[in-house]
Formats: C-alpha cells, structure tokens, sequence
C-alpha cells in the first residue's frame, strides 16, 4: 500500500543553524502539506502546498520557514536558523484532492531536536 | 476560532470492556472528520474518516459516528485490548480554509 515517508527519523541540531525535512509524498497525490506537534501539546497546521505554491500558511509559519518541491516527488520544509521552540514533531502529509473532499495520509514524522 | 475538544483527556479501563471516546467541535461547517492513532512518541494512524455526508463509518472493532448538528463524533471501541493503548486523535476539516483542526486526544490504557 503507498505511504507517506520522511527522512530523517530524528534530526538533531544547533540554535541557528538551517534544517530540512523532507518528505515523500504518496505518488498520484498533488496536495501536500506539513503539520508540528510541540511534546504534549497538539497537532497545529503549518502550510499547505499546491500546484508549486503555497496555497495557506498559518500564523507559525513565519519567515523562517519556506517549502519546496525541488523535484517530482520530494517535499520540503526548510528551517532556517532554528531556535529552541522548533523542538517538535513534524508531519508531512499528502491528499488526491483539495478542498472539502481531501483526505490527508500522514507520514511518519521526523522529531526535531534543537539545542 | 473553531475548536475541536476531547472528552476525557484520559481514559483507563479493563480489558474486554466496550468504551466510547468523545470529540467536538465549534463550526458546523466541518467536511469530514478523522480519527487517528498516535503511539508515544510515534507517528499518526488514521483510522477512521467521516465525511460530512455520512453519519457512521466501522473498521473492524472500531465504529466513528458523526453529528454535524450537535457538533459532535464519537469513536467506539468494542471489546477493547491492551493493544488499542495509545493517543486517539480526532481532526477536523472545518472553515473555509480546508485544514485539519485537532483535538488534543484521549490517551485510553487498556488494563490486562
């Protein structure tokens, strides 16, 4: 059965340096989007991307993040300069259609861990 | 701002027992709904999605109702086990936006 993947499992990394999480979406899908979930707390939106754009963003997802589709099947989400509140999980996931009738499949997650 | 609340936020019971989790929310304008998942420290399962058009759907044990009018899903646990341990999840895609907006989830221990 097609799954979402992410690479790495777990990143670890130092204040201010620069991260990418990356993502495979499911092949025939065309939506992709990107979630965090800080331990103990819940699972927020960050953006979703479409058509090579960002179609929504969230408050949180500020100047310091950006998405990419460098290529047909990676998805990415760069961090640059991390600080000590981007400790969190982060989720890739990927649906067929947008808009009311969407079904996200989530990845595994990688947990980010910055010191 | 829409919300979506789960009721109890933890939950532990004996095994075998038949048990019902709760999840609502803010915004009747909700598209479906899912169900998932999350073992400590692990990713998101889905296990069940409603769209706003149905009223139930069942995998296997499980059984997800949805009542757009109340504002309100369950998700039903037959005969549960020490292995439905976990977080379950519910999340909404709610607003004119189409994100997913979450609970915080329930977290069920299924005493041996």
């Amino acid at each position: 059965e097609p799954e979402v993947t992410q690479t790495p499992s777990h990143q670890v990394t130092q204040m201010g340096q620069e991260v990418i999480l990356r993502c495979v979406p499911i092949s025939n899908h065309l939506y992709f989007y990107w979630y965090r979930q800080i331990l103990g707390q819940k699972v927020e939106f960050l953006v979703s991307f479409y058509n090579n754009e960002i179609s929504e963003k969230s408050e949180i997802f500020d100047d310091q993040f950006s998405v990419e589709r460098p290529d047909g099947s990676n998805f990415t989400l760069k961090i640059r300069s991390t600080k000590l509140e981007d400790s969190a999980m982060y989720f890739c996931a990927s649906s067929v259609r947008g808009g009311r009738s969407n079904e996200q499949f989530f990845g595994p997650g990688t947990r980010l861990t910055v010191l | 701002k829409q919300e979506v609340t789960q009721i109890p936020a933890a939950l532990s019971v004996p095994e075998g027992e038949n048990l019902v989790l709760n999840c609502s929310f803010t915004d009747s304008a909700i598209y479906n709904l899912q169900w998932f998942r999350q073992d400590p420290g692990k990713g998101l399962t889905s296990l069940l999605l409603i769209q706003s058009s149905q009223r139930e759907q069942t995998s296997g044990r499980l059984n997800a109702s949805l009542d757009k009018s109340s504002g309100r899903s369950t998700l039903y646990i037959a005969a549960s086990q020490p292995g439905d341990s976990a977080t379950y999840l519910c999340a909404g895609l709610i607003g004119s936006n189409y994100q997913l907006i979450w609970g915080a989830g329930t977290k069920l221990i299924i005493k041996p």
